[in-house]
């Protein structure tokens, strides 16, 4: 059974300071994807992550692949408040079987 | 870029009676959607995938008989909460990927909110 862990499941921090959301899965795969969502809302798509060592960035968010140590992170880089939100990570098996599995999500409070 | 749209948003109900969920994708054909469940404060849990013209297929401890799922268009799925209970009630939310979006690419709807009372 699949299984995706995020670390840390609640953050803290403050406006201006940098930090790491790190994404761990148990299986074999190449396909990790990132997502936000707001109180209330459903998912916003922000990475797709397709090969290992696939880096992309999006204005202070830059996600990560290792495919080797089944590991993806999310860094923030100075955060602002816009950027509190659950953080997502979900990883599609390989063999395509389609169905992602979600990790525990990271919530994220940005603080003046 | 790919819409997916979800109706209703919200919706309350009396304990017994049935709701149904639409889940359109508007400008892609969607070979296959998925149905999510969301408890408050937790992650997503996938409920069944569903292709178009063929049966869905559940996750384990997933009654079937509950949660009617219908693919009958490459544009629509249904889900439908039978006989709903307070314990029913959750947020959620369909997926849908399709030719347009297969740059591996999921599309959320929006999501509803289900409200048993």
């Amino acid at each position: 059974e699949l299984k995706v862990e995020q670390n840390p499941l609640f953050l803290s921090m403050q406006e201006g300071k940098n930090y790491t959301i790190y994404c761990n899965y148990s299986t074999t795969s190449d396909r990790l994807y990132w997502y936000r969502q707001d109180p209330g809302k459903s998912l916003e798509s922000l990475f797709v992550l397709l090969s290992n060592g696939a880096v992309k960035q999006e204005g202070r968010l830059m996600a990560s692949l290792d495919t080797k140590a089944r590991l993806s992170t999310l860094h923030i880089t100075a955060a602002v408040h816009d950027l509190s939100a659950t953080y997502f990570c979900a990883v599609d098996p390989s063999f395509g079987n389609e169905k992602l599995t979600f990790g525990t999500g990271t919530r994220l409070t940005i603080i003046p | 870029g790919a819409v997916v749209s979800q109706h209703p948003s919200w919706v309350i109900c009396k304990s017994g009676t049935s709701v149904k969920i639409e889940c359109r994708s508007l400008d892609f054909q969607a070979t296959t959607m998925f149905w999510y469940r969301q408890f408050p404060k937790q992650s997503l849990m996938l409920m069944a995938t569903s292709n178009e013209g063929s049966k869905a297929t559940y996750e384990q401890g997933v009654e079937k008989d509950k949660f009617l799922i219908n693919h009958a268009s490459l544009t629509l799925s249904t889900l439908t909460v039978t006989s709903a209970h307070p314990e029913d009630s959750s947020f959620y939310i369909c997926s849908a990927r399709g030719f347009r979006n297969a740059n591996y690419g999921y599309t959320f709807g929006s999501g509803t909110r289900l409200t048993v009372v």
